[in-house]
């Protein structure tokens, strides 16, 4: 099983759409959740971190955090074609300093 | 602000010949971490830097792989002799907190070894 899982996608939504992502974890005393935005060739970009259960709004994202079922997604509303781009989940381990990421997720929001 | 820069950004190298990534991190990050992508997987864990000091290695795929920080501000991370699958983007990320977390990245260096 891998620390960290998401689906690859591509997801796909039209533009004004909600995008959901998800990402779900194998260490349960995982204490950090975060979020990266990745064009293509680029660097990642946080975007949003949690690190306690239930919902974090920022503008059009929202993250919400299960730690009972293991459980992290990201909401995307009013999604935009520059939304575009691989979106990566990551998790700090209990026992480093270290972020595990997922695969990610590519999303794709049609105009 | 000039964020984290990295050097080259694409090289291309034979089978057991060396090449050394480069990564200056934001000016006042004392942490600095190296990552890796191959192709198709996720970005893994190499190493952490707190200031000179190596304060977890345990990502580094064998002792073909040498990273160093000399002064506490710039890193090299060195593959010799490079080996095919040592092909992928090498990010490296700089932060001022030593959590992991709030993790500022380059844009990588892609290596691709023939």
């Amino acid at each position: 099983q891998k620390e960290v899982e998401q689906n690859s996608g591509p997801l796909s939504v039209p533009e004004g759409a909600i995008a959901s992502l998800n990402c779900t974890y194998s260490d349960r005393g995982s204490q950090s959740f975060f979020w990266y935005r990745q064009y293509s060739g680029k660097s990642p970009e946080l975007i949003m971190s949690i690190y306690s259960n239930g919902d974090k709004e920022d503008g059009r994202f929202t993250a919400q955090l299960n730690k009972a079922s293991q459980y992290v997604s990201l909401l995307i509303r009013d999604s935009q074609p520059s939304d575009s781009a691989t979106y990566l989940c990551a998790v700090n381990l209990i026992y480093g300093n270290k972020l595990v990421f997922g695969a990610g997720t590519i999303l794709r929001v049609k105009s | 602000e000039a964020g984290v820069t990295q050097f080259p950004s694409h090289s291309v190298i034979e089978k057991g010949q060396t090449v050394t990534l480069r990564c200056d991190p934001i000016s006042g990050h004392d942490n600095l971490y190296w990552y890796r992508r191959v192709m198709g997987k996720e970005i893994k864990f190499l190493l952490h830097f707190v200031k000179e000091s190596k304060q977890d290695e345990s990502g580094m795929p064998n002792n073909r792989f040498l990273a160093e920080r000399t002064g506490g501000t710039y890193s090299t991370l060195k593959v010799q002799p490079a080996e095919l699958e040592d092909s992928g983007v090498y990010f490296c990320a700089s932060s001022q907190a030593g959590d992991g977390s709030k993790l500022f990245f380059g844009e990588g260096s892609r290596l691709t070894v023939l």
